[in-house]
């Protein structure tokens, strides 16, 4: 009965391959945000959908596609992988309009590019 | 927009002692502040949250933190450290009108026996 579940947890891949990540949440929740947490430990917003619209879309390169199927899935999709994409990618999810709520986070995707 | 620094990227310290770990924030409006800890390859796990009223909150795990909005801080304690204390602390700021949750660049906490 996992909150925000992400998988795979690992991924390690070749440079130049093509990967996916999924999230999924069973709370109800409306909003769902990826994350990249570097090796220092810094958290960067990448992309946020609200019932599957994109309302945030940082500066990210264009190998990177976010998709929402529905409001309890966001799915991230990385092309012509690069050593430099070697990260913790987290899931969260919250509710719009609650600022007061916070976010719920998945325990991360860590990825490994070889 | 809002702006959170958390003043010690690093923070060892023996067991059984005392810690303070420091956040201040900048904003032009009104902000819900929290504290997230994030233990070694988990992800991030809510400890506490100000949203109003009473300047001090307490959280789980036995941490609290004072809001002091004259000096724009959100400072986080724990009287007492265990070794399971040992991982990354966030700060985070939010506008309570509407926006993205803001998050500081994180203190790791080393606690030693």
């Amino acid at each position: 009965d996992t909150a925000v579940s992400q998988t795979p947890k690992y991924l390690v891949t070749q440079m130049g391959n093509d990967k996916s990540i999924k999230c999924e949440q069973n709370l109800g929740h409306d909003t769902m945000y990826w994350y990249k947490q570097d090796s220092k430990k810094f958290l960067k917003i990448m992309f946020s959908y609200n019932n599957k619209e994109l309302i945030i879309n940082e500066t990210v390169p264009n190998r990177f596609s976010p998709k929402s199927p529905d409001k309890a899935h966001l799915n991230l999709h990385i092309n012509s992988l690069e050593l430099g994409d070697s990260a913790v990618y987290f899931c969260a999810s919250s509710w719009a309009g609650r600022e007061d709520y916070g976010y719920t986070f998945g325990s991360g995707t860590r990825l490994t590019v070889v | 927009a809002q702006s959170v620094t958390q003043l010690d990227s690093q923070v060892p310290v023996f067991e059984e002692a005392p810690v303070e770990l420091r956040c201040n924030y900048s904003s032009s409006v009104s902000v819900y502040l929290f504290w997230y800890v994030q233990y070694p390859n988990q992800g991030l796990q809510l400890l506490l949250k100000y949203l109003s009223g009473s300047t001090l909150v307490k959280g789980i795990n036995g941490f609290e933190a004072e809001f002091n909005k004259s000096q724009t801080s959100f400072h986080l304690r724990k009287p007492s450290v265990h070794i399971s204390d040992t991982a990354e602390y966030f700060c985070a700021v939010r506008r309570t009108s509407g926006s993205r949750l803001t998050f500081g660049e994180g203190t790791q906490l080393t606690v030693n026996p």
